[in-house]
Order: C-alpha cells, then structure tokens, then sequence
C-alpha cells in the first residue's frame, strides 16, 4: 500500500509570490492535516480536511489556505510568502478525524523563501 | 508556558540503556500521540493513547489522565533509535498541539 506523497519536495521562492503543495494520502483515508514545522516554533498545526470540508483551522494567517479533492488528495495554498514561510511543510493522512486516529505522515516540503 | 512540556530536551545514552522521556500537558485532552522524527524530516507515529499503556517491541508508552502525564520507554536502546521523539496532544475536534521534542542519541 503506497504511503503519504507529498510534492515537490523541495521548493525554492522569492518574498511576494505564492506557492501551492500537494498531498496524496493513504488509499482509503478521508483526513489529512497539514502541519509546519521550524526550528523555532517546532510542529504546529495548519488545518485539517475531511471529506472536502475544512474540519479545523489552525492559529495561522489567512495566507495560508488549502482544499481537499473528492479523491480525498489535498492542496496547501501560501500566497504572499514572508521570510518567514521558510519551513518543512508535512501532511498526514488518517481514516477518521485526525486526532483521535493513527496519523500517516508524507516525507514534507521543505520551503526555502529568498 | 507551553501546552505540552516534554523533558528532557536532549538526552544521551549508551546502547543497552533503558530510556524514558516525559511528556506533561496542562488541559484535558481526548488523545495524546508519540512521534518519532529521524534526520531528514520524516515522521513516523508511535503510539496514539487515551489510557492506560500500549507495547510495541522495546517501546512502552504510558498515560496517566489524572496526572496529565505520559511517558515513552524504550528498552535495550539501539544506536538506530537515536531520533527526536514528540509528543503531541488533541482536545476535542482540535488539531494536534505538539512538544518541542526529545532529542535522544544511542552512542554505541
């Protein structure tokens, strides 16, 4: 069974554009989360979506938006990207809601802003 | 203050050692996981837990609810298990809130 697929796995931007990632989740799982992680703020939750619908939003600015596709794959969306967008950008894909449920991770994006 | 403390930070032991990493939350929570995160960004769950403990080979994993305490053991430490390891908690529908993460390094 194939795992979490994540592209590109690594992305190179300036300040001002916008960027979008994508996630394949596990065959069969309907959720997947995205998360950010840097070394200053650790992991921090992003959003989740199930079944299309954005389920929970995580403490982040409106920059920052995704969706979820009737083959359950997802997009993550960073317009207007600041320096501070650098970071390994991970997904995890799982069969119910995320945080009560085993969570599959992809192996990340890792962004670079210039 | 954080959410979710984890201690230590950085830890360091022989191959063989027993290992135990702590995790303490300060809200009521509806499930608490275990990650394990190798060099190179890649995150694998460990364990996902509302009570009591779960074994997995030389992991144990134990939650305490009136103590708003887990912690993580490894067993017969390996050089391979060298990794950070994160703890990360879930309240209701929300999304996870993570640790900083245990850095531990198995010298042979």
């Amino acid at each position: 069974k194939a795992g979490v697929t994540q592209t590109p796995r690594y992305l190179i931007k300036t300040r001002g554009q916008q960027v979008t990632l994508s996630c394949s989740p596990i065959s069969g799982h309907r959720s997947v989360s995205w998360y950010q992680q840097t070394p200053g703020q650790g992991l921090q939750f992003l959003f989740e979506y199930f079944s299309e619908t954005q389920r929970n939003k995580g403490n982040f600015p409106g920059r920052f938006s995704g969706r979820q596709f009737s083959n359950s794959r997802s997009e993550m969306n960073v317009s207007t990207l600041e320096l501070g967008d650098s970071a390994l950008y991970l997904c995890a894909s799982s069969l119910g809601q995320a945080g009560n449920q085993p969570q599959h991770f992809g192996d990340g994006t890792r962004l670079s802003i210039l | 203050k954080n959410e979710v403390e984890q201690s230590p930070q950085n830890l360091t032991a022989q191959e063989g050692e027993f290992i135990t990493i702590n995790c303490s939350y300060s809200v009521g929570i509806s499930a608490l996981h275990w990650l394990q995160q190798h060099p190179g960004g890649g995150i694998v769950s460990l364990f996902m837990l509302s009570s009591g403990k779960k074994k997995h080979g030389r992991l144990i994993a134990t939650i305490n609810i009136q103590e708003k305490h887990s912690s993580l053991h490894i067993t017969a430490s390996h050089p391979r298990d060298s990794a950070v390891y994160i703890c990360a908690v879930v309240r209701g529908a929300d999304g996870l809130t993570f640790g900083k993460g245990t850095h531990l390094i198995i010298q042979p």
